[in-house]
């Protein structure tokens, strides 16, 4: 059972637009929900991160919404670039089960020059 | 942020010998590194925890007795593929859980590729 349902599985943007990914999970335990940008043969590098104590946060371009009724969060690429083409993960953890990770199915974004 | 360091990047091994994957927390100390195997274009999937001077939590449908972890010390956790097939061929990436960060975030290694002839 997938606890952390992710879309769109891929998403072509025009550099400068936005893009927009999707996630939403059921678990009301989970208390931490990351993004990680991965780049082909590499590994996970974390993007930023948030708790359920707050609706929004952003860090230069990234921006993660939260919407804790809806159970749903997003990550929004603002004046988004070519180098940002990569596969997008979110994630959802509970500090009360040891801070397993339940990973999305990931993104795969290209953003058009 | 935090650096989490594998070796080797990849690997290239005959079917039937053993591979050991080294998984390092660089700068700060580990008590819970994950291990996780991922197909291409596919997200990923945990094998396996490891926890410091404890023996490693398998996730259902993975061989203990095939997927040797070690958590020696606080920055140091180790993978080894026994007896390695064709099908073992993947992308392994370990994390490492800082444990002073908040809410026990996972930083990544750079991953291994292993492919078994």
């Amino acid at each position: 059972q997938q606890q952390v349902k992710q879309s769109p599985q891929s998403l072509i943007v025009q550099k400068g637009g936005i893009s927009i990914i999707n996630c939403a999970y059921e678990n009301t335990a989970f208390d931490y929900f990351p993004w990680y940008q991965q780049f082909p043969g590499k590994g996970p590098a974390l993007l930023i991160a948030i708790r359920p104590d707050v609706s929004e946060k952003k860090e230069g371009r990234f921006t993660i919404s939260f919407n804790k009724s809806a159970k749903q969060f997003s990550l929004h690429i603002m004046d988004s670039q070519p180098g940002d083409s990569a596969t997008y993960f979110c994630a959802a953890s509970s500090s009360n089960t040891g801070n397993q990770f339940y990973f999305g199915t990931g993104t795969s974004l290209t953003v058009i020059p | 942020g935090a650096v989490v360091s594998q070796h080797p990047s990849r690997v290239i091994c005959k079917s039937g010998t053993s591979v050991k994957i080294e998984c390092r927390s660089l700068d700060f100390q580990a008590t819970t590194m994950f291990w996780y195997r991922q197909f291409p274009k596919q997200s990923l999937m945990l094998m396996a925890t490891s926890n410091e001077g404890s023996k490693a939590t398998y996730e259902q449908g993975v061989e203990k007795d095939k997927f040797l972890i070690n958590h020696a010390s606080l920055t140091l956790s180790t993978l080894t593929v026994t007896s390695a097939h064709p099908e073992d061929s993947s992308f392994y990436i370990c994390s490492a859980r800082e444990e002073a960060g908040p809410w026990g975030t996972q930083y990544f290694g750079p991953g291994t590729r292993l492919l078994v002839l």
